[in-house]
């Protein structure tokens, strides 16, 4: 079955940076983009930015443009979503998420990456 | 930037009817999602364009788009249905937009 599966929890300290992992499985894997998710303790969600997994055009959200990096390793269907310089609000529940069966809406989520960023 | 305002809490006696509104400028004219999230887990698509529902998702959610303002509606609410719900859309500005959240409360 269709699957995103997500690295392990991370910690971090100020400025650092992190580096979270989807690999994907069950289907083809350039065939969808991949957006990243993120959701901060009590919070809502906030979506990140989009990567193409055919040709890794990316679109990333405005509050994040220079920090952000979405990159995909087509040899191994992963996708990755670096974020530098972090800061304590960047403390957060990652989630990487594909619009499958319907476009503009995420049917397939992975199992979600805590960060967190404290010194 | 496109704003989606969703009230914070709702409650419900089991077995009535939840309501949870979405509200955006001209939001009829826009595609809404609608996401149930439970504790500790991913969200989960309970709604795709406006009212249809996946598979797997049972026929007591549905949901409406019109004017200012989308809505998910629940029926013969059970336990299990307690949960944060987001709604969310595609703007051409804005890019994925998700609603605050509504912590459905099941009395």
């Amino acid at each position: 079955q269709v699957q995103l599966v997500q690295s392990g929890a991370e910690v971090k300290k100020p400025g650092a940076s992190v580096k979270v992992s989807c690999k994907a499985s069950g289907y083809t894997f350039t065939s969808y983009g991949i957006s990243w998710v993120r959701q901060a303790p009590g919070q809502g969600l906030e979506w990140m930015g989009w990567i193409s997994a055919y040709n890794g055009n990316t679109n990333y959200a405005q509050k994040l443009q220079g920090r952000v990096t979405m990159t995909t390793d087509t040899s191994t269907s992963t996708a990755y979503m670096e974020l530098r310089s972090l800061r304590s609000d960047d403390t957060a529940v990652y989630y990487c998420a594909i619009c499958m069966a319907v476009a503009d809406a995420f049917d397939i989520w992975g199992q979600g990456t805590m960060v967190t960023v404290s010194s | 930037s496109y704003v989606l305002t969703q009230p914070p809490s709702v409650s419900v006696a089991p077995g009535k009817t939840a309501r949870i509104t979405c509200g955006g400028n001209n939001i009829g004219s826009k595609s809404v999602h609608w996401y149930q999230q439970k504790p500790g887990q991913a969200p989960v698509l309970v709604i795709y364009y406006d009212s249809d529902r996946p598979s797997g998702i049972p026929e007591r959610f549905s949901g409406s788009n019109s004017g200012n303002t989308a809505t998910l509606t629940i029926s013969r609410v059970e336990a299990g249905d307690e949960a944060d719900y987001y709604c969310q859309v595609w703007d051409s500005s804005s890019d994925h937009v998700f609603g605050g959240g509504t912590k459905l409360t099941v009395l």
